[in-house]
């Protein structure tokens, strides 16, 4: 079986730095992915762990522990458009499974 | 380039009603997959086709059935609806998952089951 957990609610200023965790017990795991949803829409693929370490898109980066099975989104010069809700993913034998999400919300 | 298209967007069904969700993409991608998401949750997978002709469960695969005739094409069934089948299904495919680019998702079809 697999399981994911990440925080449900997040609260971060216009501006700022805001991290979202993600742990999993899965097993054959190939790679960690993150997706962001904004209400009511479709999710959007934002990254792509498949090694350990740090990936970067821009103000988005993503980093991968096996080891620790935990990865993290990192969310740089946060803007009001960023609020929505962000997904972990484990890729798990040809298919993805997703976490419950977190809901990030920036304030002015 | 449309990406994943899903028809309908909306629909309300009676209890006991069947259905066909469409979902039809235009990228050559290999791998389907079905999702449901319900209020203020994950999305959970119903079924996914890694190929024509190919389909397996995914985790909540009860009240439901797929094809896969086409590499386009991957409607998804359900027969006999009921009030717990009340969710938003998303379609999605991908040239495969465990590669750069991720799933491309369809816009959803919002159900209501009364």
């Amino acid at each position: 079986g697999q399981s994911l957990e990440q925080p449900s609610e997040v609260t971060a200023v216009e501006g700022a730095i805001v991290q979202i965790n993600c742990t999993y017990q899965t097993s054959g795991f190939y790679g960690l992915s993150w997706y962001q949803q904004h209400d009511g829409g479709a999710p959007t693929f934002l990254s792509y762990n498949g090694l350990d370490g740090l990936e970067e898109t821009g103000r988005f980066s993503s980093f991968l522990s096996r080891s620790d099975s935990y990865g993290y989104l990192l969310l740089q010069e946060l803007q009001m458009k960023d609020s929505a809700s962000y997904f972990c993913a484990v890729s798990q034998g040809g298919k993805l499974i997703f976490g419950q999400g977190t809901e990030l919300s920036v304030k002015p | 380039n449309a990406g994943v298209t899903q028809t309908p967007k909306f629909r309300i069904l009676k209890i006991g009603q069947s259905m066909t969700l469409q979902c039809t993409q235009d990228m050559n991608h290999n791998y389907m997959y079905w999702y449901r998401q319900d209020p203020g949750m994950g999305l959970k997978l119903i079924y996914y086709s890694v190929g024509a002709g190919i389909t397996d469960k995914g985790e909540v695969p009860n009240g439901y059935n797929v094809s896969r005739s086409t590499t386009e094409d991957f409607p998804l069934r359900l027969e006999l609806a009921a009030p717990s089948q009340t969710s938003v299904y998303f379609c999605a495919s991908s040239y495969g998952v465990d590669r750069e680019g991720g799933y491309t998702f369809g816009s959803g079809t919002r159900l209501t089951v009364v």
